[in-house]
């Protein structure tokens, strides 16, 4: 089975803190992504990433950046925390299913900026 | 326009019954994928069902079928005999493009699905 984690699944950050968030997955897949979840958007495409050190935007990249340094790891960076990233945030990274290539997500990090 | 469109926020359905969740989709590309994918409380995202925009048939995967109506461009899931784990969010998903080559996902806001006893 596929197993895409994430580092915590609940995080309390102060405004102006650098937070990381981690995701490892450990199926050997190129390309992950981070997602945040909020009631009534939906996901919102945050970054992704195709390849190690290779790294494009999403939809809403400001306030964000990333790192992917090995081919598991993908890691999310909010450089200075603002009560308006209070979010969840997902990680996903994409492979064979069955029939197509599908998004395997990890558990989530619930995030609160206070 | 919004790519994906869930009209649906909330729905309550009774146990045993079937239920349909709506999802309408917006593009110009051709080759497409539609994903449903379930939320459930604890918060794990689970691939459910998919319909290529090419794909003769209607996507069937257990209880779950896609009643997808190209010309409409609308790809509703349909739940049969629904049970009481069934109770989750649930979301609708486009990949444009070709299988290979663009991996994105466009999400709809989400159905909040709850089964009734």
């Amino acid at each position: 089975d596929v197993k895409v984690t994430q580092s915590s699944r609940y995080l309390v950050k102060r405004t102006g803190e650098k937070v990381f968030l981690e995701c490892v997955q450990d199926m050997d897949h190129e390309n992950m992504f981070w997602y945040r979840q909020d009631p009534g958007l939906g996901l919102r495409l945050i970054y992704f990433s195709y390849d190690v050190k290779m790294k494009e935007k999403g939809d809403i990249p400001e306030g964000y950046s990333v790192s992917r340094e090995k081919k598991e790891r993908f890691s999310l960076i909010l450089e200075s925390a603002s009560t308006n990233q209070t979010s969840m945030y997902l990680c996903a990274s994409v492979g064979w299913g069955a029939l197509v290539r599908e998004q395997y997500f990890g558990p989530g990090t619930r995030l609160t900026v206070t | 326009a919004q790519k994906i469109t869930q009209t649906q926020p909330g729905m309550f359905v009774q146990e045993k019954e079937a239920v349909t969740l709506d999802c309408t989709y917006d593009t110009s590309d051709p080759s497409y994928g539609l994903f449903w994918y379930k939320q459930p409380s604890s918060g794990e995202m689970i691939f459910l069902i998919y319909q290529g925009s090419y794909d003769q048939q209607n996507a069937t995967e257990g209880r779950y079928s896609l009643n997808f109506q190209k010309a409409r461009k609308s790809a509703n899931l349909v739940i049969s005999a629904s049970q009481l784990g069934d109770s989750a969010m649930y979301f609708c998903a486009m990949r444009e493009g070709s299988n290979f080559g663009n991996e994105k996902l466009t999400f709809g806001t989400g159905t909040r699905l709850t089964i009734i006893p």
